[in-house]
């Protein structure tokens, strides 16, 4: 069965970095597009970034453009989210998502979503 | 950038129907998909593609989309369908195309 299981999450000073990982298996991790949802406590879903199956296009949102960078490893079935310049704001539980289908634009729905992984920026 | 907007709340009695509207400007053009999510979970996608239902979602979930506003429809609603539900689009026809997700709504079973 699709499972998707992220790590990486913790605590972090303002203007600090981190690097979460999503671990994929279950299906062929390298044809399917992925994303980062964050949900701030309390809050609503915030979509983070896509990146196409192959890597070659990527999409952000403009609250961490040029702050985060999404990357995958297909011989790893892993999937990444770098964040650098952390803020306050960015605290959240982030999730990665698996598109239904392969397409070459992200209009496909989530059908699989990992638990999700907290973090925490604070000084 | 395209703006989702979703009522905060909506409350129905069990076994009466609860409509949760997803407005957009001419959302109507675009596929809308719906999330349930409950405390403590990873959101669960129960309509597709506007009106598709995904295995495993009960025929009670229905969707519907047109001009500018999505209705996810929970027919003969169960206390277990107690859930924050999300709207979600993607959107290219700004500068900066994304995916968008509507504010949420909280469906409290009476």
């Amino acid at each position: 069965q699709v499972q998707l299981v992220e790590s990486g999450g913790g605590v972090v000073q303002p203007g600090g970095s981190l690097r979460l990982s999503c671990a994929a298996s279950g299906f062929t991790f390298s044809s399917y597009g992925m994303h980062w949802v964050r949900q701030a406590p309390g809050k609503g879903l915030e979509w983070v970034a896509f990146i196409r199956y192959d890597g070659s296009n990527k999409y952000y949102a403009d609250s961490v453009k040029g702050r985060f960078t999404i990357s995958r490893d297909n011989s790893k079935n892993t999937l990444y989210l770098q964040m650098n310049s952390l803020r306050a704001e960015d605290t959240a539980v982030y999730y990665c998502a698996k598109e239904r289908e392969i397409v070459v634009v992200p209009v496909s729905p989530f059908d699989y979503w990992g638990q999700g992984t907290l973090v925490t920026v604070s000084s | 950038s395209y703006v989702l907007t979703q009522p905060p709340s909506v409350s129905v009695a069990p076994g009466k129907t609860a409509r949760i509207t997803c407005g957009g400007n001419n959302i109507g053009s675009k596929s809308v998909h719906w999330y349930q999510q409950k405390p403590g979970q990873a959101p669960v996608l129960v309509i597709y593609y506007d009106s598709d239902r995904p295995s495993g979602i009960p025929e009670r979930f229905s969707g519907s989309n047109s001009g500018n506003t999505a209705t996810l429809t929970i027919s003969r609603v169960e206390a277990g369908d107690e859930a924050d539900y999300y709207c979600q689009v993607w959107d290219s026809s700004s500068d900066h195309p994304g995916v968008v997700f509507g504010g949420g709504t909280k469906l409290t079973v009476l």
